[in-house]
């Protein structure tokens, strides 16, 4: 089945405990998405990948890190997670950059 | 700043109707606009992408886009309680390949 997972779905953390996000796909696609999504902001674009090893930052890639060293996977990393970043998170990927497939989401709690 | 705008709603929308869900965007060299669907608690899903001005038409959904006034609507004909979901709309930042800018979304509630 093609799909986009992401784990863990839920994560409640405290202040500054670094934590990885991982995002997977196996449709082949080339492009790969991070997105945070907040009431009343709707989603934001954090970093994207066209491709293995070339990312670009979103909207607000602030306190965030990816790396794309496989194509099938684009991990999302805080190294110091604040309270600000509690949020619901998608991954997303493409496969010419219009039509996404999200994934289920990942709610975070920073404390 | 490039922006996509939405009204929040609920539009709320009796069983059978044609619901209409309107969006404006800033950036006036946008070519690529997307509609999704997103149920409370689930992941958004692509509806409809439309790239030309004048409507597009599938199944049930028709996009309609007009460059010059920079406005994008999705119609919901004979709409359903299960069309009853916040609905996304989206625009490819110009200078990117891929680079979405999404409004906050539009509720949209279909009454039995």
């Amino acid at each position: 089945e093609a799909q986009v997972t992401q784990n863990p779905r839920y994560l409640i953390t405290v202040t500054g405990k670094k934590l990885t996000v991982t995002c997977s796909q196996n449709m082949n696609h080339e492009y790969m998405s991070w997105y945070r999504q907040d009431p009343g902001l709707g989603l934001r674009q954090i970093y994207y990948s066209m491709n293995v090893e070339v990312t670009d930052k979103g909207d607000v890639p602030e306190g965030y890190k990816v790396s794309r060293k496989e194509k099938r996977n684009f991990p999302l990393i805080l190294e110091s997670p604040s309270p600000n970043q509690t949020s619901l998170y998608f991954c997303a990927s493409s496969l010419g950059g219009d039509t996404q497939y999200f994934g289920p989401g990942t709610r975070l709690t920073v404390l | 700043q490039k922006e996509v705008e939405q009204n929040s709603g609920p539009l709320s929308v009796p069983e059978g109707a044609i619901a209409s869900l309107n969006c404006t965007y800033s950036d006036r060299g946008s070519q690529s606009f997307f509609w999704y669907r997103q149920y409370s608690g689930k992941s958004p899903e692509l509806i409809m992408f439309i790239y030309s001005n004048g409507d597009k038409e599938d199944g049930r959904f028709t996009a309609q886009l007009n460059k010059a006034s920079q406005y994008v609507s999705l119609l919901i004909r004979d709409s359903q309680p299960s069309d009853s979901a916040t609905y996304l709309c989206a625009v490819k930042v110009v200078d990117s390949s891929y680079k979405l800018i999404f409004g906050s979304g539009t509720r949209l509630l279909v009454r039995p």
